[in-house]
């Protein structure tokens, strides 16, 4: 069966201070990978998108960045914390190849706050 | 980009009410999708409805589409504490290579035991 992991599962950095959030996916080859963030009482904002190792998409200009440095590895990185950072971060994946919609799989979440 | 918006943004019931939330979204889908979060958690997936279908069930739960009127209704009936989560729905994009899905923000359910 598939998985996904996230870590860290809380952060507290301070403004200016660099970045990475981990995700990992298990049990399947070449998924779609996603980067949410969702601020307090918010829906869901998609960040960052991957179809493929080293294919990124970005869908929100910001000073964040993400890697896909292998198969089912997705890193959200920044060099800068911003106060506006803060946020509860998720990372999904889907099943790879198809062409139109298919069913998101959410890890556990990261909730940053930047102080 | 479109996006699907739940309505209300709150809804407060007692246990064994149900409970019904609307999406409403902007231009033409392949399909929405309904969600569920607990607090502090990710999101769940609940059910699948295609543009070409009307009314789809899964349990205690029932969905409904109408395209024309770009609206999907999720009832959930004979509802629990348990049900005490967020809800959002997520519409897709007609065509394109991949799945780009867009999320409202979500109709927020508390289920008084």
């Amino acid at each position: 069966s598939q998985t996904i992991h996230q870590w860290p599962a809380t952060l507290v950095q301070p403004v200016g201070s660099p970045l990475s959030l981990e995700c990992t996916v298990e049990g399947t080859s070449n998924p779609n990978l996603y980067w949410y963030r969702q601020a307090a009482g918010r829906g869901l904002q998609l960040l960052f998108y991957s179809v493929g190792i080293g294919q990124i998409s970005s869908e929100v200009p910001q000073n964040l960045s993400a890697s896909r440095p292998q198969d089912r590895q997705f890193i959200l990185s920044s060099k800068k914390l911003l106060l506006s950072d803060s946020g509860f971060y998720l990372c999904a994946w889907s099943v790879g190849g198809q062409g139109d919609s298919d069913t998101q799989y959410f890890g556990p979440g990261t909730r940053l706050t930047v102080l | 980009s479109q996006q699907g918006e739940e309505d209300p943004q709150a809804l407060s019931i007692q246990e064994g009410e149900n409970a019904t939330m609307n999406c409403s979204y902007k231009t033409s889908i392949n399909n929405l999708q309904w969600y569920r979060q607990n607090s502090g958690r990710g999101l769940v997936h609940l059910i699948l409805i295609r543009s070409n279908e009307r009314e789809k069930h899964s349990g205690r739960l029932r969905v409904t589409l109408d395209t024309s009127k770009k609206s999907s209704s999720l009832l959930i009936t004979a509802s629990r504490a348990a049900d005490t989560a967020s809800y959002f729905c997520a519409t897709d994009k007609v065509g394109g290579g991949s799945y780009i899905p867009t999320f409202g923000r979500g109709t927020s359910l508390i289920v008084h035991p």
